[in-house]
């Protein structure tokens, strides 16, 4: 069965520092990725997506995910983090073929100090 | 082009009430899927409808049912309200295809007495 992990619940880094968020998926065919951000009361946003294109995947507001199938990883990176990217991201993977359902993660809480 | 709305925004009911929330996709998209999100949680697949059928369904039970309308907007009813029924529900528009992207809308917050 295709699952996600994403590995701290909870990060925090200063603003200007760089953003890590760890994401683990499992999956017995290639997948589908997404990265979704929430802010506070509000919907999913999509960041990224990976479709088997090209393994680095650049998305919105500077965010970037490179896709490794030796590690089976996607993890979120921004080189400089701003007050505005503290939000609740997201990993997804699609699974299914038409149409398809997100199995989604727990879910990351980034924290950005001044 | 519009997004994807969803109504009511926030609704209050009493456990073993009925609720039924609304969801318009956005122009050009024929399947819509919906997500329970419980706080803290990610969200989990409730079911998906294209072209007014049901496309798939997750772990919930029948209680949960659901409608896809000729203009591809969707309703989601929850009969038999619980108290851990309380929840963001989501609605995500999408073309259908296997590598397309799910368009989320806003939310419906329900908070179950």
């Amino acid at each position: 069965a295709q699952s996600v992990t994403q590995l701290g619940s909870h990060v925090s880094v200063s603003e200007g520092a760089l953003v890590l968020l760890r994401c683990n998926y499992s999956s017995s065919v290639p997948p589908y990725l997404f990265w979704y951000v929430q802010y506070p009361n509000q919907g999913l946003q999509l960041l990224l997506k990976y479709t088997s294109a090209a393994t680095l995947v650049k998305g919105i507001n500077g965010f970037e995910a490179e896709f490794k199938k030796s590690e089976t990883s996607f993890h979120l990176t921004k080189p400089s983090a701003h007050m505005s990217d503290a939000a609740e991201y997201f990993c997804a993977v699609k699974v299914g073929n038409q149409g398809g359902k997100l199995i989604f993660g727990q879910g990351t809480e980034l924290s950005v100090k001044p | 082009e519009t997004g994807v709305t969803q109504s009511p925004t926030h609704l209050i009911k009493t456990r073993g009430q009925q609720v039924t929330l609304r969801c318009s996709s956005q122009s050009g998209h024929n399947t819509v899927s919906w997500y329970q999100q419980a706080l803290g949680q990610g969200p989990q697949f409730i079911f998906q409808y294209y072209r007014e059928e049901e496309n798939g369904r997750g772990n919930f039970p029948p209680r949960f049912s659901g409608l896809q309308f000729p203009n591809y907007s969707s309703e989601l009813n929850v009969n038999a309200l619980e108290l851990d029924d309380s929840a963001l529900y989501l609605c995500a528009s999408s073309s259908g295809s296997r590598t397309d992207t799910q368009y989320f809308g806003p939310g419906t917050r329900l908070t179950v007495l």
